[in-house]
């Protein structure tokens, strides 16, 4: 089975803080993605890593950074955080080396942040 | 660029009911899939179906049931006799198949299903 998991299920922050979430997955695979979901709006794409140290932008970037040192790690980081990145954050991953796996994204459980 | 549109927001339903949650989308791409996955109370995504555009067969399982019409651009999910524990959000996806779309999702908004004993 496809593990992924993020460090922490629920987090509170203070405003300005620097924030990590952590998201690891056991299959090998090569692209990480990182979404953000709120009622009404869906999952929204932050951003996305199809390779160690390679990353790019998805639809809500702004405020956001990301950091993919080893293959099976991607990291969220949010350098300054404000209330309006108060969130449920969700990670995915998906690959190549697997035929049945690869069109389908496989999610960890989720990060509540709260940033008051 | 892609779209998903779930446009009901909320569906409240008494078990044993069969309810239908809809789907429709949007793409330029003339190959792409489509997905459906399930959001318990605990958060995680679980993955429920993937079907490509190339096939429009209906898919059962279980109780559980899809209908994808192209002509009409919908992919909706069909629940026969529904359980409480059917009761989670469950979101509509699509991805294009070209290989530059790096696995990318466009999802809809999700539906909230309530699932009453």
């Amino acid at each position: 089975d496809v593990k992924v998991t993020q460090s922490s299920r629920y987090l509170v922050k203070r405003t300005g803080e620097k924030v990590f979430l952590e998201c690891v997955q056991d299959m090998d695979h090569e692209n990480m993605f990182w979404y953000r979901q709120d009622p009404g709006l869906g999952l929204r794409l932050i951003y996305f890593s199809y390779d160690v140290k390679m990353k790019e932008k998805g639809d809500i970037p702004e405020g956001y950074s990301v950091s993919r040192e080893k293959k099976e790690r991607f990291s969220l980081i949010l350098e300054s955080a404000s209330t309006n990145q108060t969130s449920m954050y969700l990670c995915a991953s998906t690959g190549l080396s697997d035929r049945a796996y690869q069109e389908t994204q496989y999610f960890g459980p989720g990060t509540r942040l709260l940033v008051l | 660029a892609q779209k998903v549109t779930q446009a009901q927001t909320e569906i409240s339903v008494v078990e044993k009911e069969d309810v239908t949650l809809d789907c429709v989308y949007e793409t330029r791409d003339t190959t792409y899939y489509l997905f459906w996955y399930k959001q318990p109370p605990s958060g995680e995504l679980v993955f429920l179906i993937r079907r490509n555009s190339f096939d429009e067969q209906n898919e059962i399982s279980g109780r559980y049931s899809w209908n994808f019409q192209k002509s009409t651009s919908s992919f909706n999910f069909t629940i026969t006799a529904s359980q409480v524990v059917d009761s989670a959000v469950y979101f509509c996806a699509l991805k294009p198949i070209a290989s530059t779309s790096y696995g990318k999702l466009t999802f809809g908004q999700g539906t909230i299903l309530t699932v009453h004993p």
